[in-house]
């Protein structure tokens, strides 16, 4: 089956860090574009955060985390990952990993359930 | 930042009726637009890509046009399955922006 399994949420104070991971299975992900994308509550989507496939991966990073978030991936564990660091009241999101299939362009395919990160004190 | 506008930002309408949300580009991103519909509590689903192209499976009540500046998403006959918050979103350039929403809501 096809999926994208985020876990790694949780509830966390101003300031601390967090790690985000996506496992995925059912396709070739190494071929795939990865981004994370989040929700806060009650609101809109946010584009997050992206990585190309493949060697020197290019990454794109939204400007409200650049600086303090950090997207990675290992290919060989089928994974994406999030370093979520100096994290903020309004980082508090449900956070989506979403593949992007090559050939389409930056359209988000395949999504997760999504994991809720909470920052408060 | 492109900024992207839908409207309007909820509709109510019934079984059967036809409905069109659109969004518009703060410039112009040639056909790269895609529409989402989320549910309550699941995570948003690809239903157009390019302005027009349905991803599979989507059913073929949903149209998506324009190019440019402006664009539509279109359901030609509502279905009870289909109340739910659509959002676009452009590829054009990073960072990719989304609406902010439109939810359909039953008459």
């Amino acid at each position: 089956e096809v999926q994208l399994v985020e876990s790694g949420g949780g509830l966390v104070k101003p300031g601390r860090s967090l790690r985000l991971s996506c496992a995925a299975s059912g396709f070739t992900f190494s071929s795939y574009s990865m981004s994370w994308v989040r929700q806060a509550p009650g609101k809109g989507l946010e584009w997050v955060a992206s990585i190309t496939s493949g060697p020197g991966s290019d990454i794109y990073y939204a400007d409200s985390v650049r600086g303090r978030f950090t997207i990675s991936r290992d290919n060989a564990k089928n994974s994406l990952y999030l370093q979520m660091n100096s994290l903020r009241v309004d980082d508090t999101a449900v956070y989506y990993c979403a593949t992007t299939t090559p050939s389409t362009g930056w359209y988000f395919d395949l999504w997760g359930r999504g994991t809720l990160v909470t920052v408060s004190s | 930042d492109i900024q992207m506008t839908q409207s309007p930002s909820a509709v109510s309408a019934s079984v059967g009726d036809r409905v069109t949300i659109t969004c518009r580009a703060s410039q112009g991103i040639y056909y790269w637009l895609a529409w989402y519909q989320q549910k309550p509590g699941k995570a948003p689903k690809l239903l157009v890509y390019a302005a027009s192209t349905l991803q599979s499976g989507v059913p073929s009540r949903f149209s998506g046009s324009g190019s440019g500046t402006d664009f539509s998403l279109t359901i030609s006959s509502l279905q009870p399955e289909d109340f739910a918050t659509y959002y676009c979103q452009q590829a054009y350039t990073f960072p990719h922006t989304f609406g902010g929403g439109t939810k359909v809501e039953i008459k």
